[in-house]
């Protein structure tokens, strides 16, 4: 069976600190791989996606970036993180090949606090 | 423009009665629907979908959600909550030929004792 596996679950971090969230999928080939980011316990908004490696599509600009350097991995990183970066982060795919009917399968969430 | 809108920010529900969440969608063209829910500090786990045929879809915990092409809703219901139904529950409509899900706000439903 396919899980996902997100970290670290929590991170604490200094403003001006640089930043890796880890996203890995296994029992599955050539996912589709999206970072979602979730503010005030409510609404997503999608960050990145990624068809295959090193293929990011950045649906909002930010401080943010993605990297997919394996097929079943997606990184999530910053240079220099700011206060507005402080969130819940959920990686989450979908199988191939891409469909409207194609459900995401979400990992457990990084909540990053920026102090 | 493409959009989701989940009209209630809180649905207070009491254990035992039926309960509805509701969600309404604008898209162009035949519309995939969702519904996810997502317990407090967990990622999100999908619920059931509406891709094409019976309007009624049936998924899991029970809950089940009624497509509505006239009125362009999807509303989630359930026969009887438990207090274990108690999540944040999201709704996501994705158009035909976009691959990109559109997401609701989030409605917090609370079932008390």
């Amino acid at each position: 069976s396919q899980t996902i596996h997100q970290w670290p679950a929590t991170l604490v971090q200094p403003v001006g600190s640089p930043l890796s969230l880890e996203c890995t999928v296994e029992g599955t080939s050539n996912p589709n791989l999206y970072w979602y980011r979730q503010a005030a316990g409510r609404g997503l908004q999608l960050l990145f996606y990624s068809v295959g490696i090193g293929q990011i599509s950045s649906e909002v600009p930010q401080n943010l970036s993605a990297s997919r350097p394996q097929d079943r991995q997606f990184i999530l990183s910053s240079k220099k993180l700011l206060l507005s970066d402080s969130g819940f982060y959920l990686c989450a795919w979908t199988p191939r090949p891409l469909s409207g009917a194609n459900v995401l399968t979400f990992g457990a969430g990084s909540r990053l606090t920026v102090l | 423009a493409q959009s989701v809108a989940q009209p209630e920010d809180q649905v207070n529900v009491a254990e035992g009665n039926p309960l509805t969440v509701k969600c309404t969608y604008s898209v162009s063209g035949n519309p995939y629907l969702f519904w996810y829910v997502q317990y407090p500090n967990r990622g999100l786990q999908f619920l059931l979908k509406y891709i094409t045929g019976d309007n009624l879809v049936k998924g899991s915990y029970g809950f089940e959600a009624e497509f509505n092409k006239s009125q362009t809703s999807f509303h989630l219901k359930k026969p009887s909550a438990l207090v274990s139904d108690s999540a944040l529950y999201f709704c996501a409509v994705r158009q035909g030929g976009n691959y990109q899900l559109i997401w609701g706000a989030g409605t917090k439903l609370i079932i008390k004792p």
